[in-house]
């Protein structure tokens, strides 16, 4: 079955170090998207991808990067992590075209310390 | 650019009653929306959509929403809860045409249902 898979499910690291979440989807889905979600303020667009070599700004994009060049990835790198940046980090995929519902992978629990 | 407000952060409830959870959302173009349901460290799954035609949609496991432009609501109701409705519950919204694919959630509603 097709699916999409986050990794690691669970982070701890340190102020100022580069980490990297990684995203996998095989449903072969054009659109990526990583959010972030946090009590308080639901799930807020980080970057999103519409193909290979698009990559696009979301909400709240500052610390953080994306690149796409195949299909199936969509890693998220903090650049220099910060305690601010702790949170849950969910992956999602949908088709193009007609408006098709996002797949949502399992999420990524980081800690910045 | 649009906004969800969800008017309820927590809604407890007893087993095998009604629930309604409340959506608003503000946009200046037309817009799809959407209701999630995050169970218990787990992603998102969808559990209904609102594309266009009637306004009453129907989801999985029982629940329904209305969408009312007027009142530019999206409310999600079930006419009897189970303890397995526990969960977190988000209603989104996105643009309608174009090729503008994302989504805009509210802050979630967390469903606690109680025997």
């Amino acid at each position: 079955d097709a699916e999409i898979t986050q990794s690691p499910r669970h982070k701890i690291t340190e102020t100022g170090r580069q980490v990297t979440l990684a995203c996998h989807q095989t449903w072969n889905h054009n659109n990526m998207f990583w959010y972030r979600q946090d009590l308080g303020h639901g799930l807020r667009l980080i970057h999103y991808s519409y193909g290979v070599q698009d990559t696009n700004k979301g909400e709240v994009s500052d610390g953080y990067s994306v690149s796409r060049s195949n299909t199936e990835d969509l890693p998220l790198t903090l650049e220099s992590a910060a305690s601010s940046q702790t949170s849950v980090y969910f992956c999602a995929s949908s088709e193009a075209g007609e408006f098709h519902e996002q797949f949502f992978g399992p999420g990524t629990r980081l800690t910045v310390l | 650019a649009q906004s969800v407000t969800q008017l309820d952060s927590q809604v407890p409830v007893f087993e095998e009653a009604p629930v309604e959870l409340r959506c608003n959302y503000s946009s200046s173009v037309s817009v799809y929306l959407f209701w999630y349901v995050q169970y218990p460290n787990q992603g998102l799954q969808l559990l209904l959509k609102y594309l266009s035609g009637s306004t009453l949609v129907k989801g999985i496991n029982g629940f329904e929403a209305e969408f009312n432009k007027s009142q530019t609501s999206f409310h999600l109701r079930k006419p009897s809860v189970h303890i397995s409705d526990t969960a977190e519950y988000f209603c989104a919204v996105s643009e309608t045409g174009g090729s503008n694919y994302k989504l805009t959630f509210g802050k979630g509603t967390l469903l606690t249902v109680n025997p």
